[in-house]
C-alpha cells in the first residue's frame, strides 16, 4: 500500500528540539521531491519544507529558516524534519506530503499523498 | 509578498446547494497552478483539484474547478453531507514557496 506515516511529536518546552520521521512505503521514495506541511491549531494549512528526490535543493518557510531542518535517508524510505529552539507557535499537526511524480529538483508542487500527521505541542 | 485570499471564510449551507468558494490571488498565477483541497478534522488533506480546473481521479464531478491569472473558484454543485469541510486553495510551481490560502469552512445550515 502506498503510504506515509508520520512519528516523533510530542510535548517539548520553548527553546527545546524535536525529530520528526516520515515513513514512506509503497512507492520509490527515492524519486520524488517531498515536503513537510503544518496545521496550528485552529489555522490553516501552512508549508514548512521542502527537499529535492537527491537532497541537493532544499527551501524553507521564513517562519522556520534556521531553526528547523529537513532531510531524508533514500535508503530507507525515511524523511526528516530537525526542529530547534522551538516556539509556542510552533505548535501544530505535521504532516509529510508527497507530490503525484517525481519533479526537477527546484519545483514544489501540489501534493496528492498525505501522512496522517504527527502533533507537536511546544509549551511549559 | 504573494498571498492567496479566500472568500468566504465561513459558507452556510444546505445539502443539495451549490457552493462556490473563491480563491484570490496577489499577483498572477503562471500556468494555472493552483490546486484546491478538502480538509477534514483528523485526516489529512485531500487533493480535489490540480491545474485549476483539473479533477483528480476518484474525484466526484459535482466538484469543479474554475479561473485564471488571480481569480480562481471551486463549485460544489450540489452538495453532500460528506462534503461539509474546510477548503483550500494552494499555488504552486517551478520555485517556492508553496502558498495556501486561509481556508473556506463549509458547514450546514
Amino acid at each position: 500500500e502506498v503510504q506515509l506515516a508520520e512519528s516523533g511529536g510530542g510535548l517539548v518546552q520553548p527553546g527545546g528540539s524535536l525529530r520528526l520521521s516520515c515513513a514512506a512505503s509503497g512507492f520509490s521514495f527515492s524519486a520524488y521531491n517531498m515536503n513537510w506541511v503544518r496545521q496550528a491549531p485552529g489555522k490553516g494549512l501552512e508549508w514548512v519544507a521542502s527537499i529535492s528526490s537527491s537532497s541537493n535543493t532544499i527551501y524553507y518557510a521564513d517562519s522556520v529558516k534556521g531553526r528547523f531542518t529537513i532531510s531524508r535517508d533514500n535508503a530507507n524510505n525515511s524523511l526528516y524534519l530537525e526542529m530547534n529552539s522551538l516556539r509556542a507557535e510552533d505548535t501544530a499537526v505535521y504532516y509529510c506530503a508527497r507530490p503525484p511524480a517525481p519533479l526537477p529538483p527546484t519545483f514544489t508542487w501540489y501534493c496528492d499523498l498525505w501522512g496522517r500527521g504527527t502533533l507537536v505541542t511546544v509549551s511549559s | 509578498e504573494f498571498v492567496l485570499t479566500q472568500s468566504p471564510g465561513t459558507l452556510s449551507l444546505s445539502p443539495g446547494e451549490r457552493a462556490p468558494l473563491s480563491c484570490r490571488a496577489s499577483q498572477t498565477i503562471d500556468s494555472n497552478y493552483l490546486a484546491w483541497y478538502q480538509h477534514k478534522p483528523g485526516q489529512p488533506p485531500r487533493l480535489l483539484i490540480y491545474g485549476a480546473s483539473k479533477r483528480v481521479s476518484g474525484i466526484p464531478d459535482r466538484f469543479s474547478g474554475s479561473g485564471s491569472g488571480t481569480d480562481f473558484t471551486l463549485t460544489i454543485s450540489r452538495l453532500e453531507p460528506e462534503d461539509f469541510a474546510v477548503y483550500y486553495c494552494q499555488r504552486y510551481g517551478s520555485s517556492p514557496p508553496i502558498t495556501f490560502g486561509q481556508g473556506t469552512r463549509l458547514e450546514i445550515k
